[in-house]
């Protein structure tokens, strides 16, 4: 069954320094999206991106993120200059076009961010 | 403005019980709702998505309701076992916008053999 994988699954990092995480989306997927759960939070939306453009994003994604797809396969999410409140699990997720588009969500396991 | 509500918060029960958990969402214009499962410090598994024009849905020993005029969907699982043990999560999208959604916290389920 296809599945939108992360890598890297656990990355620690220094404040200040840039981090990119990245997500491969179900092959026919359109719609593409970043979440994240910081420890004993609710998830939060960051953006959705289709067509090559972000269509959405909240006021967590400000412009110390961007989110890329670089190529046909890969959709990344890079943080500038992290902070410790970016310590987070982030999880990427895709989901197909409108016309055959039940509205589901598929999620990929995470990446666990820690900042220190 | 979309806030989606979780009770309980966590749930302890005996293997072998049926149980109830319940999601409220104060906009009822959703395009749908999804339920997943959260295993401690893993990722999001979709168990249960009902549309805005069905009123429950079933897979296995899980069934999901929904009833939009009150806002309010509930996961029942039945016959719970050890390895239903797990965070359950609901997710509303915001209006018409069926792709950004809106978390609970979650009910975290214990289920003890």
């Amino acid at each position: 069954e296809p599945e939108v994988t992360q890598t890297p699954s656990h990355q620690v990092t220094q404040m200040g320094q840039e981090v990119i995480l990245r997500c491969v989306p179900i092959s026919n997927h359109l719609y593409f999206y970043w979440y994240r759960q910081i420890l004993g939070q609710k998830v939060e939306f960051l953006v959705s991106f289709y067509n090559n453009e972000i269509s959405e994003k909240s006021e967590i994604f400000d412009d110390q993120f961007s989110v890329e797809r670089p190529d046909g396969s890969n959709f990344t999410l890079k943080i500038r200059s992290t902070k410790l409140e970016d310590s987070a699990m982030y999880f990427c997720a895709s989901s197909p076009n409108v016309a055959a588009n039940t509205g589901e969500l598929f999620f990929g396991e995470g990446s666990r961010l820690t900042v220190l | 403005k979309q806030e989606v509500t979780q009770i309980p918060a966590a749930l302890s029960v005996p293997e072998g019980e049926n149980l109830v958990l319940n999601c409220s969402f104060t906009d009822s214009a959703i395009y749908n709702l999804q339920w997943f499962r959260q295993d401690p410090g893993k990722g999001l598994t979709s168990l249960l998505l009902i549309q805005s024009s069905q009123r429950e849905q079933t897979s296995g020993r899980l069934n999901a309701s929904l009833d939009k005029s009150s806002g309010r969907s509930t996961l029942y699982i039945a016959a719970s076992q050890p390895g239903d043990s797990a965070t359950y999560l609901c997710a509303a999208p915001v209006g018409g916008n069926n792709r950004k959604l809106i978390w609970g916290l979650g009910t975290s389920l214990a289920v003890n053999p």
